[in-house]
């Protein structure tokens, strides 16, 4: 099926910093992807969707200034966090549309704490 | 719009005995269901999907569910679990066509398999 790479699986940086998230699909163009926030033990929570060559669409209160989404080719997407605070501490997924045999294929997720 | 209401948010249950998660949803249109497994600090898994024919859908580790469109439910149900079973649980559900594929995910049912 599906596979999606997901980078870095976790990060620790410090308040006021910026950081990139990458998720790749290996054998096959995306030309969609989604990103997730999940917070501890709670519901993923679409943030926004990546659109090869064109502007993301962002989820309603999602900052668009803050998480910049770039979907570079058809196989790259990136999500930045722009001047990361603490709160922005979370899990984030990225994932792919569905494929008729394994639906939805989720990258493994970048655990990041800023501190 | 749609939604999905999972009723439980643990369920706590003894190995070899038999677990049931329930889903509820709502939709404007017609649907794909989801369950997907996720274990700590790791993306998620496909258990199984109805996308339409039988209602009665065979997954992954024994897990089965069945969609009962009179209800909207799609309740998750395995007949006997193992220790290794002990993870979280998203119920999701998927629109067709103009909805476009965003998936929306239930508030997630924690079970702890207890020896």
């Amino acid at each position: 099926g599906a596979v999606v790479s997901q980078h870095p699986s976790w990060v620790i940086c410090k308040s006021g910093t910026s950081v990139k998230i990458e998720c790749r699909s290996l054998d096959f163009q995306a030309t969609t992807m989604f990103w997730y926030r999940q917070f501890p033990k709670q519901s993923l929570m679409l943030m926004a969707t990546s659109n090869e060559g064109s502007k993301a669409t962002y989820e309603q209160g999602v900052e668009k200034d803050k998480f910049l989404i770039n979907h570079a080719s058809l196989t790259l997407s990136t999500l930045t966090v722009t001047s990361a605070h603490p709160e922005d501490s979370s899990f984030y997924i990225c994932s792919v549309p569905p494929d008729s045999n394994y639906g939805y294929t989720f990258g493994s997720g970048t655990r990041l704490t800023v501190v | 719009a749609q939604s999905v209401t999972q009723l439980d948010s643990q369920v706590p249950v003894f190995e070899e005995a038999p677990v049931e998660l329930r889903c509820n949803y709502s939709s404007s249109v017609s649907v794909y269901l989801f369950w997907y497994v996720q274990y700590p600090n790791q993306g998620l898994q496909l258990l199984l999907k109805y996308l339409s024919g039988s209602t009665l859908v065979k997954g992954i580790n024994g897990f089965e569910a069945e969609f009962n469109k009179s209800q909207t439910s799609f309740h998750l149900r395995k007949p006997s679990v193992h220790i290794s079973d002990t993870a979280e649980y998203f119920c999701a559900v998927s629109g067709w066509g103009a909805a476009g594929n965003k998936l929306t995910f239930g508030g997630g049912t924690r079970v702890l398999v207890k020896p």
